[in-house]
């Protein structure tokens, strides 16, 4: 199925641990992105990537380190995780045309809960 | 940044009923995305809607860019329509326009 993915669906770990979230999509997009979705379903933009370039950093701990070996793929690593940290974090990507963009789509997220 | 706000915060319908969400921005658009984040959390592309009148099934929407407000009505509800609704545009200010900026949302809750 054509899609956005990311795994794991649930991760539960302990303050201090260092997590990975991994995304793949096989939409053809050049542009991957990162979001996060606090207690209170607030979204906000942490990273964006254009063809394996960071393209935005938003205000995020550098605690939180993305990764893209690929346009197709755009992991997330987190350092020495806390308790506000926990949220659900998507995924997502776009074909970016610079002021406009075409066929936005999310991932099922990944819910983190730190101990 | 460009400020978003969603109204109402939260609504209530009866299976059947109509409704009309509103989403009003403070900057100039050239991105307008409405999206539907279901009770199971999943988030759905609804309309890519920077100005004009779409319509998909019981759902429309309307942006008019020059008053900086969107509009996403929804006919004759059913259950599956609840969940929470959201608005997110993307300022001409942005160097990239697939920056999305998100509203704090619609709770829509459809009895049957």
């Amino acid at each position: 199925d054509t899609a956005v993915s990311q795994t794991p669906k649930y991760l539960v770990t302990q303050m201090g641990n260092d997590k990975s979230i991994k995304c793949e999509q096989n939409l053809g997009h050049d542009t991957m992105y990162w979001y996060k979705q606090d207690s209170k379903k607030f979204l906000k933009i942490m990273f964006s990537y254009n063809n394996k370039e960071l393209i935005i950093n938003e205000t995020v701990p550098n605690r939180f380190s993305p990764k893209s070996p690929d346009k197709a793929h755009l992991n997330l690593h987190i350092n020495s995780l806390e308790l506000g940290d926990s949220a659900v974090y998507f995924c997502a990507s776009s074909q970016d045309l610079g002021q406009r963009y075409y066929g936005y789509t999310f991932g099922s997220g990944t819910r983190l809960t730190v101990v | 940044g460009i400020q978003v706000e969603q109204s109402p915060p939260d609504l209530i319908l009866q299976e059947g009923a109509n409704s009309t969400l509103r989403c009003n921005f403070s900057d100039s658009v050239n991105n307008l995305q409405w999206f539907h984040q279901n009770p199971w959390g999943q988030l759905i592309n609804l309309f890519y809607i920077p100005s004009g009148t779409k319509q998909n099934g019981r759902l429309s929407a309307t942006t008019v860019a020059t008053e900086r407000y969107s509009l996403l009505y929804i006919s004759s509800s059913q259950t599956t329509d609840s969940g929470v609704y959201f608005c997110a545009p993307s300022s001409v200010g942005e160097t990239s326009g697939s920056r999305l900026t998100f509203g704090e949302g619609t709770q829509l809750t459809v009895n049957p």
